[in-house]
């Protein structure tokens, strides 16, 4: 069974350009989450989908960042225009189940650099 | 709100040598723990969890306890391998529906032969 998987594994963009970040969860696995690492700090949460829906957007930083999961399959995760800020470790994980602390499996994650 | 304190690193220890990562933690309720371990070029892997308190998580040596009287989750390993250097995480979430984790900084552990 293949596992969380992301593009791009590295983005390096300039300053006020676009990225667009993408997971593709674990096949069948209706939970989808997004956080992100900075500066070697705690891992933080961002959003969380329920099938195409968003359950949670609280940790989203601003209105830079925009995230979408068409048909609740893959998720893309788009920072636009993007500051140097934003520069970090981006981690999709999804989960099966809600309830009863299930284990969410995450990507390998796309280390973002904004120059 | 939740957060999670972990024990700063680096960590450098010699095989074989007795491990202790600390992790207190923060909370509302009754949260559920994990130990979170990343190794190199790979993504973050569940390495253990516990659910309620006094309950011990264990996986590959590795064994945390959930101390809800001192609100801490301290992994421990009685003999650390080379192949166990990693950065380890721990993390929480609530145990009623709000399920998104809540991470420390992450310690990096080196084992050296």
């Amino acid at each position: 069974e293949a596992g969380v998987t992301q593009f791009p594994s590295h983005s390096v963009i300039e300053k006020g350009q676009t990225v667009t970040l993408r997971c593709d969860p674990i096949s069948g696995h209706d939970n989808l989450y997004w956080y992100r690492r900075v500066m070697g700090k705690e891992i933080k949460f961002l959003l969380h989908f329920v099938k195409e829906s968003k359950q949670d957007e609280s940790g989203m930083p601003n209105n830079r960042f925009l995230a979408e999961r068409t048909g609740g399959t893959y998720s893309t995760l788009k920072v636009q225009p993007a500051e140097l800020e934003d520069s970090g470790v981006y981690f999709c994980a999804s989960s099966q189940e809600r309830w009863g602390a299930p284990e969410a499996f995450f990507g390998q994650g796309t280390r973002l650099t904004v120059v | 709100g939740n957060s999670v304190t972990q024990m700063e690193g680096p960590v450098t220890l010699s095989e074989e040598a007795f491990l202790t990562i600390n992790c207190t933690y923060t909370a509302t309720g009754y949260p559920s723990l994990f130990w979170y371990v990343q190794y190199p070029g790979e993504g973050l892997q569940l390495l253990l969890k516990a659910t309620k308190a006094d309950d011990k998580g264990s996986n590959k040596g590795f064994e945390a306890t959930y101390r809800k009287e001192t609100t801490s989750f301290h992994l421990e390993k009685g003999s650390v391998q080379v192949s166990d250097s990693a950065v380890y995480f721990c993390a929480l979430s609530d145990r009623f529906g709000n399920e998104k984790l809540t991470f420390g900084t992450g310690t990096r552990l080196t084992i050296i032969p």
